[in-house]
C-alpha cells in the first residue's frame, strides 16, 4: 500500500520563476493539504483540497495556488517566487473529515530559491 | 486565535533514560491533538492522537501522551529513550473537524549513548 507520494524530491529555481509541485495521496484517502515548512519551523498551513475544491486556506498569498484532480492527486503552483518561499513543501492526505482520522504526510519537496 | 506552543527547542538525553516533551496548546473548542516525529530529510510520521475519552494515549514505538485540559498540555513521554529516538517531534492541534492542522515549531531530541 503506497503511502503519500511528492515529486520532484528536490527543486532549484530563481526568483521571479513559476514552479509546480505534484502529491499523490496515500490510497483510499480523498483530502489533500499542503504545507510549508521553512528551516528550523514547525509546518504552516497552506490550503487544503477535497473534491477538487479548495476547503481552507492558511496565511499565503494569492501566488500560492492549488487544484486537485479527480483521482484526488493535488497539484501546489507558486508564482512569482521569492528567497523566502525557499522551504520544504509538505503534503499530507486523509479521508473526509469526521472519520476521525489523522493526516499522513509524505517525504516532501525541498525548493531552493536563488 | 489557536496556537501551539513547544517551549524546548532542543532536549538531549542519554539512552535509557526516561523523556517528556512539553507542548501547550490554544484552541476555544475541544482539541484534537498529534505527535508527528521527522527524521533529517523525511516527513512526518503520526505517533499517536488524541481525540476524546481516555486522558493518556499510547502510540507507536513505545510513546505515550497525557491531554490536561486544565494545563491546556500534551505533552509527549516514554520511559527508555534509543539512540533510534534520535529526530524532531512536533505537536499539532486538529480544528474544524481537521480542515486545518497548527503545529508547533518542534523540539529537537539528541540521545547520548
Amino acid at each position: 500500500d503506497a503511502g503519500v507520494t511528492q515529486s520532484p524530491t528536490h527543486l532549484i529555481k530563481t526568483r521571479g520563476q513559476q514552479v509546480t509541485l505534484r502529491c499523490s495521496p496515500k490510497s483510499g484517502h480523498d483530502t489533500v493539504s499542503w504545507y510549508q515548512q521553512a528551516l528550523g519551523q514547525g509546518p504552516q498551513f497552506i490550503f487544503q483540497y477535497y473534491e477538487e475544491e479548495e476547503r481552507q486556506r492558511g496565511n499565503f498569498p494569492d501566488r500560492f495556488s492549488g487544484h486537485q484532480f479527480p483521482n484526488y492527486s493535488s497539484e501546489l503552483n507558486v508564482n512569482a517566487l521569492l528567497l523566502g518561499d525557499s522551504a520544504l513543501y509538505l503534503c499530507a492526505s486523509s479521508l473526509l473529515q469526521g472519520n476521525n482520522q489523522p493526516q499522513h504526510f509524505g517525504d516532501g519537496t525541498r525548493l531552493s530559491i536563488l | 486565535a489557536q496556537s501551539v506552543t513547544q517551549p524546548d527547542i532542543h532536549i538531549t538525553v542519554s539512552e535509557g533514560a526516561s523523556l517528556e516533551l512539553r507542548c501547550n496548546y490554544s484552541y476555544g473548542a475541544t482539541p484534537y491533538l498529534f505527535w508527528y516525529v521527522q527524521s533529517p530529510g523525511q516527513g512526518l510520521q503520526l505517533l499517536l492522537k488524541y481525540f476524546s475519552g481516555d486522558t493518556l494515549v499510547q502510540g507507536i514505538k513505545g510513546f505515550e501522551a497525557e491531554f490536561k485540559r486544565s494545563q491546556s498540555s500534551f505533552n509527549l513521554r516514554k520511559p527508555s529513550v534509543h539512540w533510534s529516538d534520535a529526530a524532531e517531534y512536533f505537536c499539532a492541534v486538529g480544528v474544524y473537524n481537521f480542515n486545518k492542522f497548527y503545529f508547533g515549531s518542534g523540539t529537537k531530541l539528541n540521545v547520548k549513548p
